[in-house]
């Protein structure tokens, strides 16, 4: 079974300080993917981006970063200097090797004050 | 490139009543994908279509729910005596011809399910 956790319900920040968010997930899958989706306010869910099990170098785009550790089964998501405009639900997601749907968590509500 | 489109937004509806939901992929899209989300939680994936075969189905997909794509464009997703239980977002999210893991779901605005 697939499982995908992030312990933080709900994150509150003011502007321009950074953020990570968790997510940890579980999988006998020896080859998986793994994606983070936000969701604004509209309800839209927008895709932020993929990894696959074998591609643990961290990715930066732009004020977003993620770090990919498979030691610790960890796919964390930082924003430098968030901006109101980031202020949404975050769904880390999980996808097995043999299966087409994704596995989500149960999602970050990042709230950026300004 | 319009995106996912779904119809109707929201759909208010008795216990007991059958509804029906119609979603329009990005046009060229083999893979169509529906998922349901519940308040406060992420989506569950419940079924999957590569153009109009229904590839993988999940266990929440109770026989009460069916759906369809039959020309390999457009999907319906029917809920038959809905349950209050039901009264969820359902979204829609479709994917280009290619390794599946290799392509990132596009999703819709969903619809807005109330079962009262």
């Amino acid at each position: 079974a697939q499982k995908v956790t992030q312990a933080q319900t709900e994150i509150s920040v003011v502007e321009k300080e950074d953020v990570t968010l968790d997510c940890v997930y579980e999988t006998r899958d020896t080859t998986y993917y793994l994606f983070w989706y936000k969701q604004p306010p509209s309800g839209e869910l927008v895709f932020l981006i993929r990894r696959n099990s074998f591609d643990e170098q961290n990715e930066i785009s732009g004020r977003y970063s993620w770090n990919f550790q498979k030691s610790t089964s960890s796919f964390n998501f930082t924003i430098t200097a968030s901006q109101v405009v980031d202020s949404a639900v975050y769904f880390c997601a999980l996808k097995g090797g043999g299966a087409d749907g994704l596995t989500f968590g149960k999602g970050t509500h990042l709230i950026i004050q300004p | 490139d319009t995106g996912v489109s779904q119809d109707p937004r929201h759909k208010i509806t008795k216990r007991g009543q059958n509804v029906t939901f119609r979603c329009d992929p990005i046009s060229e899209h083999n893979r169509l994908y529906w998922y349901r989300q519940t308040l406060g939680q992420g989506p569950e994936f419940l079924t999957y279509f590569q153009n109009e075969a229904q590839l993988e189905k999940s266990r929440l997909l109770s026989d009460r729910f069916s759906a369809e794509r039959p020309k390999g464009s457009f999907s319906t997703l029917e809920i038959q005596r809905t349950e209050q239980g039901d009264s969820a977002m359902y979204l829609c999210a479709s994917s280009p011809e290619g390794p599946s893991y290799n392509s990132p779901l596009h999703f819709g605005n969903g619809t807005r399910l109330t079962v009262t």
